[in-house]
């Protein structure tokens, strides 16, 4: 495997299920951040970790839970959702959290909620 | 506020009719301006950094420029395959991305 992997690249839950998805990077890289994609809306930054440490968390709501178990994995912990959640979640990698490291992406996980 | 805009929302070229898309911003402290491209149903493929103005960049059919306000992603002879919708993103202390320009280019 190479570059940034994602597990499952797709998702179908209901709102009372809890679900958890999977970022895997191949890069040797510090930082890892997860970005909700939604239809005609610019990518919005969810979570930044830098050497397993949550750095930022941009006000999402708490039915979305991170966790970093080392610089290599990243979980995205669901529970709850609304059907306002369905969007394309990626996750994302850069060698550090410094200015002007380009991040790399995995494919995403497509999530419907009905 | 820092923002960031992208224009035009969509483009529609016949292969070989070159242009550009436009990245304008707004934002103090910027480290790093990013292009990307995104196909349907897939991550960001990184495209391009740019650190200071003046600075230029190029690969194959594109070429990537900034200024203190914008930058410009110039794609000479397009062919359909760079059918696409390319991001542009702007790093100060945080991230901020543009919402994307969807290309078509037809044969």
């Amino acid at each position: 495997e190479t570059g940034v992997t994602q597990t499952p690249r797709h998702l179908v839950m209901g709102m009372t299920n809890k679900k958890s998805l999977k970022c895997e990077q191949h890069l040797g890289h510090n930082a890892m951040y997860w970005y909700k994609q939604s239809a005609k809306k610019p990518l919005e930054l969810m979570f930044v970790y830098s050497l397993e440490e949550r750095v930022e968390n941009n006000s999402v709501p708490s039915r979305f839970s991170p966790e970093c178990p080392n610089s290599s994995h990243l979980f995205l912990h669901l529970h709850t959702l609304q059907p306002e959640d369905s969007a394309l979640y990626l996750c994302a990698s850069s060698p550090s959290i410094a200015g002007g490291d380009e991040q790399f992406f995995g494919p995403g996980t497509r999530l419907t909620v009905l | 506020e820092d923002q960031v805009t992208q224009s035009p929302e969509a483009l529609r070229l016949q292969e070989g009719e070159s242009s550009s898309l436009n990245c304008s911003y707004t934002v103090s402290g910027l480290r790093g301006l990013f292009w990307y491209r995104q196909d349907p149903g897939k991550g960001p493929e990184f495209l391009f950094t740019l650190y200071s103005a003046g600075e230029e960049k190029e690969k194959e059919r594109l070429k990537a420029t900034l200024t203190k306000k914008e930058s410009f992603l110039h794609i000479t002879a397009p062919k359909p395959e760079d059918s696409a919708t390319y991001l542009c993103a702007v790093q100060t202390s945080k991230f901020y991305f543009g919402s994307g320009t969807k290309l078509n280019v037809k044969p």
